[in-house]
């Protein structure tokens, strides 16, 4: 089984500075990683994804995220945040497997706060 | 494509009713599931589907049904509602599992 961990509920920073929403994963097989961003009464929308090669992920929004397999982490970060960054953060697993079932495992997410 | 949408966007229920919601999705994905979100504790899978005629049980469960007759739907259904429902529920979808688009929600409150 995979479990995932955010170890940040919250998060305040203020705009145009830098921002790390940390995310650490333990899995007995392979997984693929993703983050999910949340804003107020929406769904959830694919910021970024690892599924293989470079370990240094960019996405949308100016966001990134980098795979470290040996701390078994997947940090988001983004040099300079926006008021409109504010929203709930969502790292996730996948197995890898052959077949088209991907269930995801989430964290308990990160809630970012952009201040002015 | 309208993606994937769920209905109704919220509900209220006295405890022992039952209800249905719905999920649908236009984009032919052979991979549909249903979460629900609750605070401090992020998503979790209740149900999934890989086609038609096929689901299977995700982590919790527990008082709900699905069924999966056609690619498009994916109704969830609630049999007997209990306030440890009240809750956010999402359906996604996704057609090789790498990338799932989700839906705007069902804010359940079970009273």
């Amino acid at each position: 089984a995979q479990s995932v961990t955010q170890l940040d509920s919250q998060v305040p920073v203020f705009e145009e500075a830098p921002v790390e929403l940390r995310c650490n994963y333990s899995s007995s097989v392979s997984v693929y990683l993703f983050w999910y961003v949340q804003y107020p009464n929406q769904g959830l929308q694919l910021l970024l994804k690892y599924l293989s090669g470079s370990t240094l992920v960019k996405g949308i929004n100016g966001f990134e995220a980098e795979f470290n397999k040996s701390q078994t982490s997947f940090h988001l970060r983004k040099p300079s945040v926006h008021i409109s960054d504010t929203a709930e953060y969502f790292c996730a697993v996948s197995k890898i497997s052959s077949g088209s079932a991907r269930q995801l495992t989430f964290g308990s997410g990160t809630q970012l706060t952009v201040l002015p | 494509n309208a993606g994937v949408t769920q209905t109704p966007k919220f509900q209220v229920l006295k405890t022992g009713q039952s209800m249905t919601l719905q999920c649908a999705q236009d984009m032919n994905h052979e991979y549909m599931s249903w979460y629900r979100q609750d605070p401090g504790m992020g998503l979790r899978l209740i149900h999934y589907s890989v086609g038609a005629g096929i689901t299977d049980q995700g982590e919790v469960p527990n008082g709900y049904n699905v069924s999966r007759s056609t690619t498009e739907d994916f109704p969830l259904r609630l049999l007997s509602a209990a306030p440890s429902q009240t809750s956010v529920y999402f359906c996604a979808s996704s057609w090789g599992g790498n990338e799932q688009f989700f839906g705007p929600g069902t804010r359940l409150t079970v009273l």
